[in-house]
């Protein structure tokens, strides 16, 4: 059974940083593209980042580009978001996704002073 | 970077059929097709269709998907109270390098 599970999530400052892990089982995960997309409180789905099988090629929403780092650890069968700089808008539930026939429960990231 | 096109709201009657569309350009939905995904409230996307009808294993034939141009559709036949829920299409496009999604269609199942 395929499974992602995100942890990492939390309360943070105004330009504060955090950072996002996605541990991932039941595949083999080196062979997959991966992504995160987020979802603010009552909107609609954003997809946020995508990092090729071995990391080779990255690509970000215009929005978090410069601030937000995607990066994989196929040893560990982990994916990992890095947020700096962050916003009130980054507030959102983040999931770790393989597009998209698997999603993970999310976590949510809250940015407030 | 703009994202596909959804209508905010679609309201059909039990055991009707909805058709959902999804509106993007030749650069997206008019390139590679469209993902399809459902969303009930508190829960993560499930993946309905993929590259326009390709359903995953587990996924009722009820629903059924096709593209004609730029516009993907999502038709759902014999509505059940289940499948009041938020709907999604998606789609890679190619010019952005980048996934977009669309707002997200709202179905109410009277």
């Amino acid at each position: 059974e395929v499974q992602l599970v995100e942890s990492g999530g939390g309360l943070v400052q105004p330009g504060g940083s955090l950072r996002l892990s996605c541990a991932t089982s039941g595949f083999t995960f080196s062979s997959y593209w991966m992504s995160w997309v987020r979802q603010a409180p009552g909107k609609g789905l954003e997809w946020v980042a995508y990092i090729k099988q071995d990391g080779s090629e990255k690509y970000y929403v215009d929005s978090v580009k410069g601030r937000f780092t995607i990066s994989r650890d196929n040893a560990k069968n982990s994916l990992y978001l890095q947020m700096n700089s962050l916003r009130a808008e980054d507030t959102a539930v983040y999931y770790c996704a393989r597009p998209w026939d698997n999603w993970g429960q999310g976590t949510l990231v809250t940015v407030s002073s | 970077q703009a994202g596909l096109t959804q209508p905010p709201s679609v309201s059909k009657g039990l055991r009707q059929t909805a058709t959902l569309t999804c509106t993007g350009n030749t650069n997206n939905v008019g390139y590679q097709g469209a993902a399809w995904l459902q969303q009930h409230q508190g829960h993560p996307p499930k993946l309905l269709s993929y590259r326009n009808n390709n359903r995953p294993s587990g996924i009722s034939e009820r629903f059924s998907a096709s593209r004609s141009g730029d516009t993907a559709s999502l038709t759902i036949t014999g509505l059940q109270p289940e499948d009041e829920a938020d709907y999604y299409c998606s789609a890679w496009d190619s010019s952005l390098s980048a996934w977009v999604f669309g707002g997200g269609t709202k179905l109410t199942v009277l």
